[in-house]
């Protein structure tokens, strides 16, 4: 089975900094690939899809990177509201796995 | 529009058997996969396995194989989750959620269920 494998496992950073968050899988998934944001006490949310398409309604400074085996999820300028685990899923077969996530926090 | 909308929590002791529920609606059911997603307390996400209602084709991550059974009623749009033999460390929350493009089964989820949490204490 691809394990999908993210880090940071947590970061803590100011408001209006620029946030990277790495995953990678153990073997090329090609571009099937999502990120879901989760709020404390929240249902995941969807923010983009096939590693770099934004989701509708999410904002811009959201971003995301990457092919093969190797993604970013990038946050431009890091607000309160995106106090949240973060996580990686690849969905490449028809078994999906998501990565251990990753918790942001402001500094 | 569209949703998933799960059963409620559920306590039970070890040993007892469990069915839980996601019925979808203000879409196609029978078009999208349903998948399965624990979170155990303070954990991350699983996957489980998914399901698509129109044929009820089934496919389970190895780690819940064997363990969960996933099922559809296409005829009320409700896909299941259920246990035979629940043990303590099945307590968890339990979410569904849709797949976000017809028909396949290699897709992001779009569409998530509020969550069913599951507590299995003697």
């Amino acid at each position: 089975d691809i394990q999908m494998t993210q880090s940071p496992s947590s970061l803590s950073a100011s408001v209006g900094d620029r946030v990277t968050i790495t995953c990678r899988a153990s073997q090329g998934i090609s571009n099937y690939l999502a990120w879901y944001q989760q709020k404390p006490g929240k249902v995941p949310k969807l923010l983009i899809y096939a590693a770099s398409t934004l989701q509708s309604g999410v904002p811009s400074r959201f971003s995301g990177s990457g092919s093969g085996t190797d993604f970013t999820l990038t946050i431009s300028s890091l607000q309160p509201e995106d106090v949240a685990t973060y996580y990686c899923q690849k969905y490449n077969s028809a078994r999906g796995t998501f990565g251990q996530g990753t918790k942001v926090e402001i500094k | 529009e569209v949703q998933l909308v799960q059963s409620g929590a559920e306590v039970k002791k070890p040993g007892e058997s469990l069915k839980i529920s996601c019925k979808g609606s203000g879409y196609s059911f029978t078009s999208y996969w349903i998948g399965w997603v624990r979170q155990m307390p303070g954990k991350g996400l699983e996957w489980m396995g998914i399901i698509y209602p129109g044929d009820s084709d089934t496919r389970y991550s190895p780690s819940f194989q064997g363990q969960v059974t996933i099922s559809a009623d296409k005829s009320i749009s409700t896909a299941y989750l259920q246990w035979s033999s629940l043990k303590a460390s099945d307590t968890a929350m339990y979410y569904c959620a849709r797949s976000r493009l017809v028909v396949t089964s290699a897709d992001a989820f779009d569409i998530w269920g509020q969550g069913t949490m599951v507590t299995v204490s003697s």
